[in-house]
């Protein structure tokens, strides 16, 4: 298995420039999270979809961010407009639905390093 | 106050060393307690996982839950350069949303 692939793996763009940001999750898996990660405020959650109805996105930061699930393998985040402070590591994750129950791992992507100039 | 508190270091040990990782956290209804272990450029990977309280021991590695004084633990026995990482400590309170700590920097000095 491939794990979780994310695209593109940088991106450099200027400030009111959207950004798409792009996510396969393990194939099978009923989760698929977007979390950021900065130096100030570490790996933050941002939402979450379970099959691919979102959840929970009390973490987007902001009306200028939207992410959807338009199928079981695909997912997008985007920003519009973008911002300097939106510049970070954007990680994508998915994980399984254990229904007996215990802790369903998460497993991450290897993440969008994103620069707003 | 953030729910989850950890101290990000740096934290520099010489090889073979025992390193000892912590959190501590607010939120009383937090069940699973993990590390998760993240190298530079790379992202994070579980390393253990513990429901509720107790002890959970894996090779080198032992972690720690004490939710009456709501702390929790990582231990590195041994520890390798291999082990120079950050770490993350996350919890859950059900419904598969994670809190993270804002990790911490190891590193092993051969």
């Amino acid at each position: 298995d491939a794990g979780v692939i994310q695209s593109p793996r940088h991106e450099v763009t200027e400030m009111g420039q959207e950004v798409t940001l792009r996510c396969k999750p393990i194939s099978g898996h009923d989760y698929l999270f977007w979390y950021r990660q900065t130096m100030m405020r570490g790996l933050e959650l941002l939402i979450y979809f379970n099959n691919n109805v979102p959840i929970d996105d009390s973490g987007m930061p902001e009306d200028r961010f939207s992410a959807k699930m338009p199928n079981a393998s695909f997912s997008t985040l985007k920003i519009q407009p973008s911002e300097p402070r939106d510049s970070a590591v954007y990680f994508c994750a998915s994980s399984l639905d254990l229904l007996a129950g215990g802790y369903n791992e998460q497993f991450f992507g290897p993440g969008t390093r994103l620069t707003v100039l | 106050q953030k729910e989850v508190e950890q101290d990000p270091g740096p934290l520099s040990v010489p090889e073979g060393a025992i390193v000892s990782l912590n959190c501590t956290y607010s939120n009383s209804a937090f069940q699973y307690f993990m590390w998760y272990r993240q190298y530079s450029r790379k992202g994070p990977e579980l390393l253990m996982y513990t429901y509720s309280s107790g002890n959970k021991e894996d090779g080198r590695f032992t972690a720690q839950v004490d939710k009456s004084s709501k702390y929790i633990s990582l231990f590195i026995r041994d520890s390798q350069p291999s082990d120079s990482a950050t770490y993350l400590c996350a919890m859950e309170q059900g419904a598969q949303k994670l809190v993270f700590g804002q990790g911490t920097r190891l590193t092993i000095n051969p």
